[in-house]
């Protein structure tokens, strides 16, 4: 069966502070990657999708950015976190030519 | 370009009552419909979802929801709730598309509390 992982699933960080969250998938390969942001009040947000390795789409213009490294490996970057960055995080991951998202246990981030 | 409209953000009902959390959309073609659930601190959980076939779809913990094309709905519905039940659920549409990348766009939510 398929599991999706995340970490860490709580970071606290300064302002200006880079950032990496990981996400990976087992039991499954070339599957379509995404990285989601809920904050509060503002439903969930998609930041960043992927077809696979190295093919990254951004649909929100920020400071934040994505790699896939490897198939199954999908990583959230930041350079220098702001206080908006905050937030929680999710990864999910779709099947090829499968409808359906399924989502990680998700990163609490908090801004300071 | 779909929407989704969940149309209430917070709904209170008693255990063992019925209920019913709302969900509308907006496309101009075929869709995939989802509900979702989401307890305090974790990612989301499918609950359900409509592809194709029949209209009522349900889930194994006694949700359903019904796909009505005519009133672009996808509401989901209970008749007993119980306090595990408490939770957020979202709403979520994907546009059918072979070739496409199956964007989900989710609704704000529902916060459905169980009062025992």
């Amino acid at each position: 069966s398929q599991t999706i992982h995340q970490w860490p699933a709580t970071l606290v960080q300064p302002v200006g502070s880079p950032l990496s969250l990981e996400c990976t998938v087992e039991g499954t390969s070339n599957p379509n990657l995404y990285w989601y942001r809920q904050a509060a009040g503002r439903g969930l947000q998609l930041l960043f999708y992927s077809v696979g390795i190295g093919q990254i789409s951004s649909e929100v213009p920020q400071n934040l950015s994505a790699s896939r490294p490897q198939d199954r490996q999908f990583i959230l970057s930041s350079k220098k976190l702001l206080l908006s960055d905050s937030g929680f995080y999710l990864c999910a991951w779709r099947g090829r030519n499968q409808e359906t998202q399924y989502f990680g246990p998700g990163t609490r981030l908090l801004v300071l | 370009a779909q929407s989704v409209t969940q149309l209430d953000s917070q709904v209170p009902v008693f255990e063992e009552a019925p209920v019913e959390l709302r969900c509308n959309y907006s496309s101009s073609v075929s869709v995939y419909l989802f509900w979702y659930v989401q307890y305090p601190n974790q990612g989301l959980q499918l609950l359900l979802k409509y592809l194709s076939g029949s209209t009522l779809v349900e889930s194994i913990n006694g949700f359903e929801a019904e796909f009505n094309k005519s009133q672009t709905s996808f509401h989901l519905r209970k008749p007993s709730v119980h306090i595990s039940d408490t939770a957020e659920y979202f709403c979520a549409v994907s546009l059918f598309s072979g070739a496409g990348s199956y964007q989900l766009t989710f609704g704000k939510g529902t916060k459905l509390s169980v009062i025992p």
